[in-house]
């Protein structure tokens, strides 16, 4: 099985960084997942991780360490509109994601 | 191409009541998945189609429900006999297979169920 965890909810002020880390055990890996999601609206991919280290993508990055079942995502200057839960997903040695609860973060002028 | 596409958005059902959904994923995608998600949760993996067969099932899916993707294009979920416990939102994903490898799933807006 695969158990993945994530804090519920983290605040932010605009233009700061904030770290959001999730932790996972899994019988099976295969890769590692950050998903957006807005309130009312559906999840949409914002990076993923299969070796080891940072993966930087315009103001998000997201890191892995697979020896320590750790990863985390960075978001720099943050902004009003970056307000939404972030979702950590895991990959077993199938297609399959297995996902996190989401932090929900909350921006703030 | 629209994206991933669900029908219906809403449906409100008395419990013992059947209901489909039905997604219509990116063409040229031959993956498709189904997840549900109740408020506060992550999204919950219930079935994946590669092509019309049906590759994986979790666990939690009870026999109450059945996926079905009969010409490898769009698909089916059919949940029979509904209980409170079934209101959620339901969520088809597709991703092609390059995308499978990045873990890129495309997501519908999702069918919100609510049985009375």
């Amino acid at each position: 099985g695969q158990n993945i965890d994530q804090p519920t909810e983290m605040t932010a002020t605009e233009g700061a960084i904030v770290q959001i880390n999730c932790t996972y055990q899994t019988s099976g890996f295969n890769g590692l997942f950050w998903y957006q999601q807005h309130a009312g609206e559906a999840p949409t991919f914002l990076s993923y991780n299969v070796l080891d280290g940072l993966e930087e993508k315009g103001r998000f990055s997201s890191f892995l360490s697979r020896s320590k079942g750790y990863s985390y995502l960075l978001l720099k200057e943050l902004q009003m509109k970056d307000s939404a839960s972030y979702l950590c997903a895991v990959r077993s040695e199938y297609s399959t994601l297995t996902f996190g609860k989401g932090t929900m973060l909350l921006v703030s002028p | 191409d629209t994206g991933v596409s669900q029908d219906p958005r809403h449906k409100i059902t008395k419990r013992g009541q059947n209901v489909t959904f039905r997604c219509d994923p990116i063409s040229e995608h031959n993956r498709l998945y189904w997840y549900r998600q109740t408020l506060g949760q992550g999204p919950e993996f219930l079935t994946y189609f590669q092509n019309e067969a049906q590759l994986e099932k979790s666990r939690l899916l009870s026999d109450r429900f059945s996926a079905e993707r009969p010409k490898g294009s769009f698909s089916t979920l059919e949940i029979q006999r509904t209980e409170q416990g079934d209101s959620a939102m339901y969520l088809c994903a597709s991703s092609s297979p390059g995308g499978a490898n990045t873990g890129e799933l495309f997501f519908g807006e999702g069918s919100r169920l609510t049985v009375l």
